[in-house]
């Protein structure tokens, strides 16, 4: 089945600790996103990547960073930098090229982290 | 700065009652404006409205844009539980920046 996977569910983290989140997709898709939804807000972007080795900040990156090694994987690293890390985390991807459906986002299912 | 902003911010409707979802904007290169659903977890993509496309429907869902005026609606007619969501408004400017609103919640009651 095509789509785009995140793990883990959920992810519990200490005080001071770095954590990773996992998204990979196998849609094709060129782009890759990582959102942070916090209650009673929309979806604010953490980081963005339209290629493989390259991606870009988005609103609210402080306190994490990204790697896209691969064209299926965008990990993203909570670093202990983040003082107020705990929300629902969303990794969704596009394909960037094509027809109108390109403009559509395909997303995850999320992980929520929370801090111990 | 771009914004999208939603309205209302929560609903709460009884079955087969009418609702309308409201998004402006103002976003600079704006491209598309897309809906989408979320009931637990991922977002559903509903529908994109572009300068070319300014109205859709689906079912009980519809949607247009005003391009104009910066803003859209959302329209579901007949509602039923299984609407109860987050229904999103994003804005896609550019070639890959997706804009979000806040989002509305609506609850339908049986």
């Amino acid at each position: 089945d095509g789509g785009i996977t995140q793990s883990p569910k959920y992810l519990f983290r200490k005080e001071g600790q770095n954590v990773t989140l996992s998204c990979e997709q196998n849609l094709n898709h060129d782009a890759m996103y990582w959102y942070r939804q916090d209650p009673g807000q929309g979806l604010r972007l953490i980081y963005y990547s339209q290629i493989v080795n390259d991606f870009q900040k988005g609103d609210i990156a402080e306190g994490y960073s990204v790697s896209r090694e691969k064209k299926e994987s965008f990990p993203l690293t909570v670093t202990s930098a983040q003082k107020n890390p705990t929300a629902f985390y969303l990794c969704a991807s596009s394909p960037l090229r094509g027809t109108e459906t390109r403009e559509t986002q395909y997303f995850g299912p999320g992980t929520r982290l929370l801090v111990l | 700065e771009d914004k999208v902003v939603q309205s209302p911010l929560s609903l709460v409707v009884h079955e087969g009652d009418t609702v309308t979802l409201n998004c402006s904007y103002e976003v600079t290169n704006f491209r598309s404006l897309l809906w989408y659903k979320q009931e637990k977890k991922a977002p559903t993509f509903l529908f994109m409205l572009t300068s070319s496309g300014i109205e859709k429907k689906s079912g009980r869902l519809s949607s247009i844009l005003d391009k104009k005026e910066l803003f859209s609606i959302l329209n579901i007619t007949a509602t039923q539980t299984g609407d109860s969501a987050i229904y999103l408004c994003a804005i896609l400017s550019g070639t890959y920046k997706y804009i979000f609103g806040t989002g509305t919640r609506l609850k339908v009651l049986a």
